[in-house]
C-alpha cells in the first residue's frame, strides 16, 4: 500500500537554527513527493516538490532529496526564521494521481 | 490566476442535521479531490473525481456522505445526517492532468457539530 511517516511534532527551534523533518515512505510503483506547509487558518501550500528518484525539490531556503535507496524525503533548512512556524506536511501521489499525507510536524521558531 | 475558492468557511451544527460545502476549482483543472483534515491529523481522501466522473471513493462514508461535481467544474459535499466526530476541516483540491503537477488546496471549510 502507500503510506507516508513523519516524526511527531511540535520541533521548537530558535531563530536561524537548523531544521530537519524527517519523511519516510511506502509506495508501489515510483510516486512523486512533495512536502506542503500549512499556516493558521489557511488552506496547504505546496512548499517543494521532487518527481523521481535524487531529484531535489528546493525553495525558500528549504530543500528536500528523494532518496528511493531509503525510501525518504526529509525537509532541511539550514536557518529558520519566526515566519517559517507553521505545520509542515510530507505527501506523495502515486500512480493513480492519489495523495496520501503523513500526519504533519509543527515547527515553533522563537525568536 | 484565482485559487481553489470554498465556502463557507466555517460552519457550526447540531448533530444530525444536514450541511453541505461548495468548491470552485482552479479553472482547467479536471481533477478534484475532498479531504477531511481532522484536529491534529493529516489529510484524508474522502473522493476523488476526473471531469464529472468518481475515480475514487473508497473512503467516503457513503451512508451519509455524498459528493457530486456536475458539468466537471464545481463541487459540493453533503453530510446528512452529521455525527459529532464529523467536526473536521474539509479541504477542496484540484489539480491539473499534466504529468508531475501537485494539488492546489483552498482554505477549507471548519465544521464543528455539536
Amino acid at each position: 500500500g502507500n503510506s507516508v511517516t513523519q516524526m511527531e511534532g511540535p520541533v521548537t527551534l530558535s531563530e536561524e537554527a537548523f531544521l530537519t523533518i524527517n519523511c519516510t515512505y511506502t509506495a508501489t510503483g515510483y510516486p512523486s513527493l512533495f512536502w506542503y506547509v500549512q499556516y493558521p487558518g489557511e488552506g496547504l501550500q505546496l512548499l517543494l516538490k521532487a518527481t523521481k528518484a535524487d531529484d531535489k525539490g528546493s525553495n525558500k531556503g528549504f530543500e528536500a532529496t528523494y532518496r528511493k535507496e531509503t525510501t525518504s524525503f526529509h525537509l532541511e533548512k539550514g536557518s529558520v526564521q519566526v515566519s517559517d512556524s507553521a505545520v509542515y506536511f510530507c505527501a506523495l501521489r502515486n500512480n493513480f494521481n492519489k495523495f496520501y499525507f503523513g500526519s504533519g510536524t509543527k515547527l515553533n521558531v522563537k525568536p | 490566476e484565482a485559487g481553489v475558492a470554498q465556502s463557507p468557511r466555517y460552519k457550526i451544527i447540531e448533530k444530525r442535521q444536514s450541511v453541505a460545502f461548495w468548491c470552485n476549482p482552479i479553472s482547467g483543472h479536471a481533477t478534484l479531490y475532498w479531504y477531511q483534515q481532522i484536529l491534529g491529523q493529516g489529510p484524508k481522501l474522502l473522493i476523488q473525481f476526473q471531469n464529472n466522473g468518481v475515480v475514487d471513493d473508497s473512503q467516503l462514508p457513503k451512508d451519509r456522505f455524498s459528493a457530486e461535481r456536475l458539468k466537471g467544474v464545481d463541487s459540493t459535499l453533503k453530510i446528512q445526517p452529521a455525527k459529532l466526530e464529523d467536526s473536521a476541516v474539509y479541504l477542496c483540491a484540484s489539480r491539473s492532468i499534466s504529468k508531475d503537477t501537485e494539488a492546489f488546496f483552498g482554505q477549507g471549510t471548519r465544521l464543528t457539530v455539536v
